[in-house]
């Protein structure tokens, strides 16, 4: 049973638009979300992040929103530009104990930009 | 070096080998990971180690037996592996009680 989904395994925008990606989980105890960014032979790279005690963050052209009711988190990128053509990871997390978390992810969504 | 490597980045190895692949990282963090990602699947999580001490096993079978001999540095020791063992091999570190993980490249293994 995946607790973390990507519904979207693709995503084709042009240069300059908004990129949308979406997740939505299932586990109400999750308590922070990531994304993650992954080219071809390298491991995942990590883009940006929210507290479950927040709705929105923001890093330059990056944005994540948080929507706890319905579960739901989605990554904004504006304007989209041809490097940002990558997997994009959603993550959740919940600690594990006294002492770690426990990042469970989505599936991915293979985002391509065109010039 | 810095961040998160890896070694080796590819491995093929037949079933009744012992291998042992090997994570170091240049973060200063306190708690390292493994992953798995199969083809197809998603990433899943594997072993945690915080402080050097396991503290999660994500119900893996023993033929994957890790071990992390200081903060620095985490191994994954191979032995008797099935073809569906064939996947890439995520190492990533955190720093307690952060969030974010940060991960090296993975090991590509192939077992014939």
């Amino acid at each position: 049973d995946q607790q973390v989904k990507q519904n979207s395994p693709s995503l084709s925008v042009q240069e300059g638009r908004i990129s949308i990606l979406n997740c939505d989980y299932t586990n109400s105890m999750f308590d922070y979300f990531l994304w993650y960014k992954k080219y071809p032979a390298e491991g995942p790279t990590f883009l940006i992040s929210i507290s479950s005690i927040k709705d929105k963050n923001e890093d330059g052209r990056f944005t994540v929103f948080l929507n706890k009711s319905a579960k739901h988190l989605s990554l904004h990128i504006v304007p989209s530009q041809p490097g940002d053509s990558a997997v994009y990871f959603c993550a959740a997390s919940m600690r594990i104990k006294a002492a770690g978390n426990k990042l469970t992810f989505g599936g991915g969504t293979r985002v391509l930009v065109k010039p | 070096e810095t961040g998160v490597t890896q070694t080796p980045r590819h491995l093929v190895m037949g079933m009744t080998n012992k291998k042992s692949l090997k994570c170091e990282q240049h973060l200063g963090h306190n708690a390292m990971y493994w992953y798995k990602q199969s083809a197809k699947k998603p990433l899943e999580l594997m072993f945690v180690y915080s402080l050097e001490e396991r503290v999660e096993n994500n119900s893996v079978p023993s033929r994957f037996s890790p071990e992390c001999p200081n903060s620095s540095h985490l191994f994954l020791h191979l032995h008797t592996l099935q073809p569906e063992d064939s996947a890439l091999y995520l190492c990533a570190s955190s720093q307690e009680p952060g969030y974010e993980q940060y991960f090296g490249p993975g090991t590509r293994l192939t077992v014939t």
